[in-house]
């Protein structure tokens, strides 16, 4: 079945910086990547996904890559702000198969 | 707000206690899911109704049993349960439980087991 691994677990940026998460996949069929972001004392909430016809998506600060030969796509987020704390869940699926997330990853913006 | 209610937000029960938990989505969808969120774990998904029928069981151990009499409720009924069971209990929704969907989230319920 589908693994996905996600790196870093933590992360800590400056107010203003970028942040970058990156996540691997293990089944070539897979074709739906979505990022969920949840905040303290709430569920997940998909901020972006992208499916495996396009390699970038954008939306305002936040972009999502992938790259199907090597199986891994990444969460980017520009001129970050405090208001991005959270933890950030990565996950894959081939569409006939339930999603599998990753494990995480806590990023902290230090204002 | 999502539009999908979780209660309670926080139980605790001891090992020979029954308890439930619920989850209503106001959002018109036809697939409701049961996720449990540990430390350090991905979510794990454990059960998947679509349209009041369960289509998927990821192995869950019977101490825990879904009910799902419509599609806007769901219930995890919970019995003798174990301290590892203690854990972050999500609920979601999606329209039609395409595993490519947004899925909603509700808050959680977070279960001690003592």
């Amino acid at each position: 079945g589908e693994n996905v691994e996600q790196h870093p677990s933590t992360l800590s940026v400056q107010e203003g910086d970028s942040a970058v998460i990156k996540c691997t996949y293990s089944d070539s069929a897979s074709n739906y990547f979505p990022w969920y972001k949840q905040e303290l004392g709430k569920g997940p909430q998909l901020i972006i996904d992208i499916r495996s016809n396009v390699g970038e998506k954008k939306d305002q600060r936040i972009a999502v890559t992938l790259n199907k030969t090597a199986k891994h796509f990444s969460l980017h987020i520009t001129e970050t702000q405090p208001e991005d704390s959270a933890v950030y869940f990565c996950a894959a699926s081939s569409g006939n198969t339930p999603l599998v997330f990753g494990k995480g990853t806590r990023l902290s913006v230090i204002a | 707000e999502t539009g999908v209610t979780q209660t309670p937000r926080h139980l605790v029960m001891g090992m020979t206690n029954k308890k439930s938990l619920k989850c209503e989505q106001h959002l018109g969808h036809n697939a409701m899911y049961w996720y449990k969120q540990s430390a350090k774990k991905p979510l794990e998904l454990m059960f998947v109704y679509s349209l009041e029928e369960r289509v998927e069981n990821n192995s869950v151990p019977s101490r825990f049993s879904p009910e799902c009499p419509n599609s806007s409720h769901l219930f995890l009924h919970l019995h003798t349960l174990q301290p590892e069971d203690s854990a972050l209990y999500l609920c979601a929704s999606s329209p039609q439980g395409a595993a490519n969907e947004k899925l909603f989230f509700g808050s959680g319920t977070q279960l001690s087991v003592l």
